[in-house]
């Protein structure tokens, strides 16, 4: 699986956006970029998975540059309860998770 | 809607004793992933299975042995418990067919050797 570089940690206000990078510059053709959140020992939540164009559900948004290199994760309305370790994942198959990004929301 | 279901929750063993977990996935999903997560650390894959064949494998050891039965539940055996193996197991669970294969996972149960 292709290796993923995020930020350590970032803050957000409540009720801003919040916009998590990750570099994934090795990805390969059939590789998919997947996002999913652990909050505090929980077990880790998917939230959103693209291969080449943007995609948004009820959660969240996905944008993945043309070259496929990086892509940002934007939640649009941060609440508190979105303060969590925030995972993007390239893979086909298993998921191996890297460091992660800590996000922690703030009134 | 229907989780992935995981037990125990909570299980305290000595070293050298053996443990099973058990993983129950959502109806209709037929490929369980395992993955254990040490404090303070992310999660790392074990094993994986699908239609009750393993499909892949990660840094599980030796000691550790697992299976998916005909109903699709999968056990993670593990044996001569060490320490080091006092971690949150996670298991999760995707439905069949092509990628992409979204996992969903269960609360995990949380195993502490002492």
């Amino acid at each position: 699986d292709a290796k993923t570089t995020q930020p350590t940690s970032m803050d957000c206000a409540e009720g801003r956006a919040a916009n998590l990078p990750c570099n994934h510059s090795t990805i390969s053709g059939n590789e998919y970029v997947y996002w999913y959140r652990q909050i505090h020992s929980q077990g880790p939540q998917y939230i959103i998975h693209g291969l080449k164009n943007n995609e948004t559900n009820e959660m969240a948004s996905l944008i993945i540059t043309e070259d496929r290199k990086s892509s940002t994760l934007i939640l649009p309305h941060a609440t508190l309860r979105d303060t969590a370790v925030y995972y993007c994942i390239v893979s086909y198959g298993k998921l191996t998770f890297g460091q992660g990004t800590i996000l922690t929301v703030h009134p | 809607a229907a989780g992935v279901i995981q037990s125990p929750r909570h299980l305290i063993k000595e070293k050298r004793e053996t443990a099973t977990l058990k993983c129950y996935p959502i109806p209709r999903h037929d490929t369980v992933y395992w993955y254990q997560q040490g404090p303070g650390q992310d999660p790392q894959f074990l094993i994986s299975f699908y239609e009750k064949m393993q499909s892949d494998k990660g840094s599980i050891p030796d000691r550790f042995s697992a299976q998916q039965f005909s109903d699709y539940h999968s056990e993670l055996n593990m044996s001569s418990l060490e320490l080091g193996d006092s971690a949150l197991y996670f298991c999760a669970s995707s439905l069949p067919g092509q990628a992409p294969y979204e996992q969903y996972f269960g609360p995990g149960t949380r195993l502490t050797v002492t």
